[in-house]
């Protein structure tokens, strides 16, 4: 099976602007969570989705959004970029959490930085 | 609560050797405790996990141990190499609610295995 992909793989924007990143999971899990991963904070929860439905989100502001395609497919959106925005964005696929595991299957990642 | 506390940060070791790395947790809903490998410019990948129901598991030169009444968890890598010079991440996930797709991450920790 192929494994998460993420696109793009690298992102240059200024502080202001608003970004779209995209996560296509492994075939048949239906579970995408999304995470920020940086040197200071380290890999924080940002949001999972469902079946086209947030169940779960970080303590992260509303400038950071997503959402998932009735494909599994997901995008998470940051608007108004800050320079601390700046991280590594990665996402993570699982089979549907009603299952007893929760092997989650990172892609990646996608490296933004913020100018 | 939802913190998850790693040590040490950095670990150096002789080729053969054996690799410990240490995590804490205080959440008692914590239910699912998996281990990450991630190398520079990769997504963390899953190398081996343990639920509360088991005191050790075991998979080829990687060994969870699992303390429940301590809240503590640990990998041992066994006959270390060099290949497994990497940052290693534990990590521990909850059931349902606003646990759904959520892993809570240790801070990592960066081990160098000498030739």
């Amino acid at each position: 099976k192929a494994g998460v992909t993420q696109t793009p793989r690298y992102l240059i924007k200024t502080r202001g602007q608003q970004v779209t990143l995209s996560c296509s999971p492994i075939s048949g899990h239906r579970s995408v969570s999304w995470y920020q991963q940086t040197p200071g904070q380290g890999l924080q929860f940002l949001f999972e989705y469902f079946s086209e439905t947030q169940r779960n989100k970080g303590n992260f502001p509303g400038r950071f959004s997503g959402r998932q395609f009735s494909n599994s497919r997901s995008e998470m959106n940051v608007s108004t970029l800050e320079l601390g925005d700046s991280a590594l964005y990665l996402c993570a696929s699982s089979l549907a959490p009603a299952h007893s595991s929760y092997e989650q299957y990172f892609g990646p990642g996608t490296r933004l930085t913020v100018t | 609560q939802q913190q998850v506390k790693q040590s040490p940060q950095s670990l150096i070791v002789q080729k053969g050797g054996i690799s410990i790395i240490n995590c804490a947790y205080e959440n008692t809903a914590f239910d699912y405790f998996p281990w990450y490998q991630q190398f520079p410019g990769k997504g963390p990948a899953l190398l081996i996990a343990i639920r509360p129901d088991v005191s050790e598991k075991k998979e080829g030169r990687f060994t969870i141990s699992f303390n429940k009444s301590a809240k503590q968890f640990s990998l041992h890598i066994m006959d270390s190499q060099p290949g497994d010079s990497a940052t290693y991440f534990c990590a521990a996930g909850g059931a349902g609610g606003t646990s759904y797709g959520k892993l809570t991450f240790g801070q990592g920790t960066i081990l160098t295995v000498h030739p």
